[in-house]
């Protein structure tokens, strides 16, 4: 059974400041997904990551991926407090239509 | 591109009684949906995948009968909570993938809030 795990589950930080969010899974899989959600919310993708040593970055976020080590982060660069959500990853489990299994979730809160 | 909505974005019902919920791809067509559940601060669950015209694929621990998903076409698919209880009450999110070659993108709807009384 595959398992996402994301640590740490609550993070909170100081704008200004720079931190990474981990997301460890548990079997092979070459595709990985990024996920905000902001309370009440649905899910707004972030990145999708499809090869090993893929690395994406859009604004403050970085995200990449070590398909050998099954890992996966999300660096935040000089936080701001519109950054503030709930981050999930996503594997896809290889041959299965692509159903994904979501990890623990981050609740990050950027303070001001 | 790939817009996906759900009706109604939120609903209360009483126990007994059954809800339901569509899921519509506006601009493209899906040839598969998902059905998610997620508890408050808790990650989403999959509970069924679907694609037109075949019956859905229940995961391990959900059971069928009280969640019917109905998946008509490659636009819309259907989850109706039949004989609603407490215990019900979640954040229901479907996503539709287009079948593309290289991934499988899902792209999620808004959500809808049940609560049951």
């Amino acid at each position: 059974e595959l398992k996402v795990e994301q640590n740490p589950l609550f993070l909170s930080m100081q704008e200004g400041k720079n931190y990474t969010i981990y997301c460890n899974y548990s079997t092979t899989s070459d595709r990985l997904y990024w996920y905000r959600q902001d309370p009440g919310k649905s899910l707004e993708s972030l990145f999708v990551l499809l090869s090993n040593g893929a690395v994406k970055q859009e604004g403050r976020l970085m995200a990449s991926l070590d398909t050998k080590a099954r890992l996966s982060t999300l660096h935040i660069t000089a936080a701001v407090h519109d950054l503030s959500a709930t981050y999930f990853c996503a594997v896809d489990r290889t041959g299965t239509a692509s159903k994904l299994t979501f990890g623990t979730g981050t609740r990050l809160q950027v303070t001001l | 591109g790939a817009v996906v909505s759900q009706h109604p974005s939120w609903v209360i019902c009483k126990s007994g009684t059954s809800v339901k919920i569509e899921c519509r791809s506006l601009d493209f067509q899906a040839t598969t949906m998902f059905w998610y559940r997620q508890f408050p601060k808790q990650s989403l669950m999959l509970m069924a995948t679907s694609n037109e015209g075949s019956k859905a694929t229940y995961e391990q621990g959900v059971e069928k009968d009280k969640f019917l998903i109905n998946h008509a076409s490659l636009t819309l698919s259907t989850l109706t909570v039949t004989s609603a209880h407490p215990e019900d009450s979640s954040f229901y999110i479907c996503s539709a993938s287009r079948g593309r070659v290289e991934y499988n993108e899902q792209f999620f709807g808004p959500g809808t809030r049940l609560t049951v009384l």
